[in-house]
Formats: structure tokens, sequence, C-alpha cells
């Protein structure tokens, strides 16, 4: 069965930093590009970053552009977000989400999600 | 404000047919880009409702359907029942954003 576990939230201190985790299994992992996807409270869906599958590049939204950095252990079937600078704004569940394909297509596997809260 | 625009609401009595729209632009659907639904049930992970424009994958409904023409791309759901009640996202790729983009989500209310 495939599964995605993120790990890693919590409170957070606005300037601050976090590290979130996302373990993958029942697949091939390092042949899919992987996403962060998070959802503000009461809000919709917004694509935040990604790692591409296969030899691999790291892609990011404009709102975490340089404060924000994705990388991927495929040795480790693991996808990480190291969230730098953090603002009240990047409080939201992030979704951890397997593409079908090697590229940014579509997500065809999600996990449950893990809470950042960012305020002092 | 989302690359991809979807009404934030509709409704409909069960046994209903009820569609969603999502407009987009030539750099993302005009573009040729696949759209892609996903259905959120309150308190849950989004999951796949329809990919490539109009695939359905394994144990989704037939009642839901994806179209796509021109710059926008439409959910069609024939049959409402209770159990759709849920948020609704279009998601495609943008080639100036270099990105994933998402609709802003349509709330279903089944009556």
């Amino acid at each position: 069965e495939v599964q995605l576990l993120e790990s890693g939230g919590g409170l957070g201190q606005p300037g601050g930093s976090l590290r979130l985790s996302c373990a993958a299994s029942g697949f091939t992992f390092s042949n899919y590009a992987m996403s962060w996807v998070r959802q503000a409270p009461g809000k919709g869906l917004e694509w935040v970053s990604g790692f591409s599958g296969g030899g691999g590049s790291a892609f990011y939204a404009d709102s975490v552009q340089g404060r924000f950095t994705v990388s991927r252990d495929n040795s480790r079937n693991t996808v990480y977000l190291q969230m730098n600078s953090l603002r009240a704004e990047d409080t939201a569940i992030y979704y951890c989400a397997k593409d079908g394909t090697a590229t940014f297509y579509y997500m065809d596997v999600w996990g449950k999600g893990t809470t950042v809260t960012v305020s002092s | 404000q989302s690359v991809l625009t979807q009404p934030p609401s509709i409704s409909g009595a069960p046994g209903q047919r009820v569609t969603i729209s999502c407009t987009g632009s030539s750099s993302n659907i005009g573009a040729g880009y696949d759209v892609h639904w996903y259905q959120q049930l309150p308190g849950t992970a989004p999951k796949v409702l329809i990919y490539r424009d109009s695939n359905r994958p394994s144990g989704v409904p037939d009642r839901f359907s994806g179209s796509k023409s021109g710059t926008s791309a439409s959910l069609a759901i024939t049959g409402l029942q209770a159990e759709d009640e849920a948020d609704y996202y279009c998601q495609s790729y943008d080639t100036s954003l270099s990105g994933v983009v998402f609709g802003g989500g349509t709330k279903l209310t089944v009556l």
C-alpha cells in the first residue's frame, strides 16, 4: 500500500525555522516527483514546493522562494521541507503528495498532513 | 487571488446534476496543460477525482466526469448524493510561474 507520513509540524516563532519530513512507502520513491501543498485555516490549497523524480530539481512557489528549501533522500524514501524565516502567513496544514509522474503533473497520493503554526 | 478561477460555492438537491467550472489562461489550461480535480471531504486530505482532464482513478464513481475546452475546464457530478458534499479543487501547471497551480476551490452543498 502506498503511504506518506508527514512529521515535524508544530509551533514556530516568527523569523524562526522548522523542518518537515515525509516518509514514503509502497512505491519506487526515486521515480516520482514529490510536492508539498499547504492549506491555511479556512482557505484553499496552495502548492508550495516540489522536487522532481529521476535526477531531480527543486521548484518553489514565489511565496516561499528564498525562505524554504525542499530536498529528498532517495535512500531513505523521504522528502524534506526546511522552512526558514517563518511568517504568520505560513501557518497552515502542510500536505506531502506523490505525483503520478517524475515531473509535476497531478498528485495521486496524499499524506494526512502536519500542522504548522507560526506565532510568538 | 488564485491563478485558476472557480465559483466559491454551488448547491444542488440529491439526484441533480451540477457542474463546477475552472477558468485559466494562455499560460496554463490554454497552453494545453492538463487539468486535474480533487475532492476534499471535511477534515481530510484531498484525493484525486479526475486526472488528465477526464480520467477517473479506479474507485471513483462514473457519476464524476471532467472536460476541457480552450482556457477552461469543468467537473460534472450527476446523481448528486449527500456524501458528495465537499470542497472541490482544479489543478494544472502554469508555464509563467513554472509551477503547479490550484483553483480557489468550490464548496458543494447537497440540499
